[in-house]
C-alpha cells in the first residue's frame, strides 16, 4: 500500500541553524501539507500546497518557514533560523484530488532545537 | 473558523470494555468532512474513519463504530471490546470543503489506556 515517507526521522540542531525536512508524498496525490505537534499537544496545521504554490498557511508559518516541491516527488519544509520553540514533531501529509478528502500522514520527523 | 473539541483528555478501561470518544465541532461551511485518527505510542498518525457532512448514516467497521449527529455537531467514536493494542491517543479532525487548502483542524486528543 502506498505511503507517505519522511526523512530524517529525528534531527537535532542548534538554535539559529537552518533545517530542511523532507517528505515523499503518495505518488498520485495532488495536495500536500505540513503539520506540527509540540510534545503532548494537539496537531497544528502549518501550510497546504497545491499546483506548486501555497494554498493556505497558518499564523505559525511565518517568514522563517518555506516549502518547496523541487522535483516531481519530494516536498520539503525549510526552517531558516531555528528557535527553541520549533522543537516538535513535524508531519507531512498528502491527499488526492477533489473527492479524495482523506489526508494520509507520514511517520513524522522529530526536531529538537538546542 | 473551524474548531474541534474533545472534552475527554484521558480514558482508562479494562480490556474487552467498550470505549466511546466524544467529539464536538464548529464550522460555518455547509459541506465538511470529519475524521478520526489514531496516534499509537510510536507517534505516527493513522487514519481510521471519515464521514462526509452530507451523509449522516452511521456505520460499523469491525470493532469501530461512529455516531454522527449534525443537529448537535457531534461525531462520536466507539471501540467495541477494546484490546491492549487500542491504547493510543485518538484525534478527531475536521476539514471544510470551502477552505482553500482543506486543512485539517484537530481536537486536543483523547488518550485511551486499555489495561489487560
Amino acid at each position: 500500500e502506498p505511503e507517505v515517507t519522511q526523512t530524517p526521522s529525528h534531527q537535532v540542531t542548534q538554535m539559529g541553524q537552518e533545517v530542511i525536512l523532507r517528505c515523499v508524498p503518495i505518488s498520485n496525490h495532488l495536495y500536500f501539507y505540513w503539520y506540527r505537534q509540540i510534545l503532548g499537544q494537539k496537531v497544528e496545521f502549518l501550510v497546504s500546497f497545491y499546483n506548486n504554490e501555497i494554498s493556505e498557511k497558518s499564523e505559525i508559518f511565518d517568514d522563517q518557514f518555506s516549502v518547496e516541491r523541487p522535483d516531481g516527488s519530494n516536498f520539503t519544509l525549510k526552517i531558516r533560523s531555528t528557535k527553541l520553540e520549533d522543537s516538535a514533531m513535524y508531519f507531512c501529509a498528502s491527499r488526492g484530488d477533489r473527492g479524495q478528502e482523506t489526508q494520509y500522514f507520514g511517520p513524522g520527523t522529530r526536531l529538537l532545537v538546542l | 473558523a473551524q474548531k474541534v473539541t474533545q472534552a475527554q483528555t484521558e480514558i482508562s478501561v479494562v480490556e474487552k470494555e467498550d470505549v466511546t470518544l466524544d467529539c464536538v465541532y464548529e464550522t460555518r461551511d455547509t459541506t465538511y468532512y470529519l475524521f478520526w485518527y489514531k496516534q499509537p505510542p510510536s507517534g505516527e498518525l493513522v487514519f481510521l474513519i471519515r464521514r462526509n457532512s452530507f451523509d449522516e448514516q452511521n456505520e460499523i467497521s469491525g470493532r469501530y463504530s461512529w455516531n454522527f449527529q449534525k443537529s448537535t455537531s457531534s461525531f462520536n467514536f466507539t471501540i467495541t471490546a477494546s484490546q491492549v493494542v487500542d491504547s493510543a491517543v485518538y484525534f478527531c479532525a475536521l476539514s471544510e470543503r470551502g477552505a482553500a487548502g482543506n486543512k485539517l483542524t484537530f481536537g486536543g486528543g483523547t488518550r485511551v489506556l486499555v489495561k489487560p
